[in-house]
């Protein structure tokens, strides 16, 4: 069974770092074509993806957030963290992260955490 | 603004049938397979189709999933109460990166 769950501050004031962490259980980053995404989606509006790491340790990021994400994964944890720098009140969302498996076609999230919501505010 | 553009809601009667259509570009739909996720209220989102148009383990027939050039396509059929939600497609850029549609509300009449 494929589980994930998001932890992390649910408040920060302007200008913090954001830590963020998932720990998932029921699959292996070590396996080949296994990834972990984060996406976030503020308060009534779409979903936004972040950021990916895969099994070989490539790193992708948002083009528009690139300067201020990073993602990391210890494997022998089953926990992938992201941090986003200079956080702002338009950071405000609900932060999941999701597996996310590569096929011979393409790549798709098939698994999510149920997402933690972040509130950027003084 | 989402990179790939879905109507912002859609209504039918339960039984009928609706579908939402994703609209994308030659650098993203265009190369890229295409998922769709389901979002009921207050949850996180769920996979109902990858890959165009495969469906996983435990998703009903009554969703299928559809592309054609820089588009692709959504249909419900057999509409129940239960399918209230928000749609939202997804695909891959050419710097690898997600892309997600707007999201479109489905509302069951």
């Amino acid at each position: 069974q494929v589980t994930l769950r998001e932890s992390g501050p649910a408040l920060v004031k302007p200008t913090q770092t954001l830590s963020l962490t998932c720990t998932f259980s029921g699959f292996s980053l070590n396996t080949s074509g296994m990834c972990v995404s984060w996406i976030r989606q503020p308060p009534g509006k779409a979903l936004e993806w972040l950021a990916r790491i895969d099994w070989d340790d490539d790193k992708y990021y948002s083009t528009s957030l690139t300067t201020r994400l990073t993602i990391s994964k210890d494997t022998s944890k089953n926990q992938v963290v992201l941090t986003l720098t200079n956080m702002d009140p338009v950071d405000t969302a609900t932060y999941y992260c999701a597996r996310t498996t590569v096929t011979s076609m393409g790549r798709h999230f098939d698994y999510w955490g149920q997402g933690a919501l972040v509130t950027v505010s003084t | 603004q989402s990179v790939l553009t879905q109507p912002p809601s859609v209504s039918a009667a339960p039984g009928q049938r609706v579908t939402i259509s994703c609209s994308g570009s030659s650098s993203n739909i265009g190369h890229n397979f295409v998922s769709w996720y389901q979002q009921l209220p207050g949850t996180a989102p769920k996979l109902l189709i990858y890959d165009n148009n495969k469906r996983p383990s435990g998703i009903p027939d009554r969703f299928s999933g559809s592309k054609s050039g820089t588009s692709a396509t959504l249909g419900i059929t057999g509409l129940q109460t239960g399918d209230e939600a928000d749609y939202y497609c997804a695909t891959w850029d050419a710097s690898l990166s997600a892309v997600f549609g707007g999201g479109t509300k489905l509302t069951v009449l």
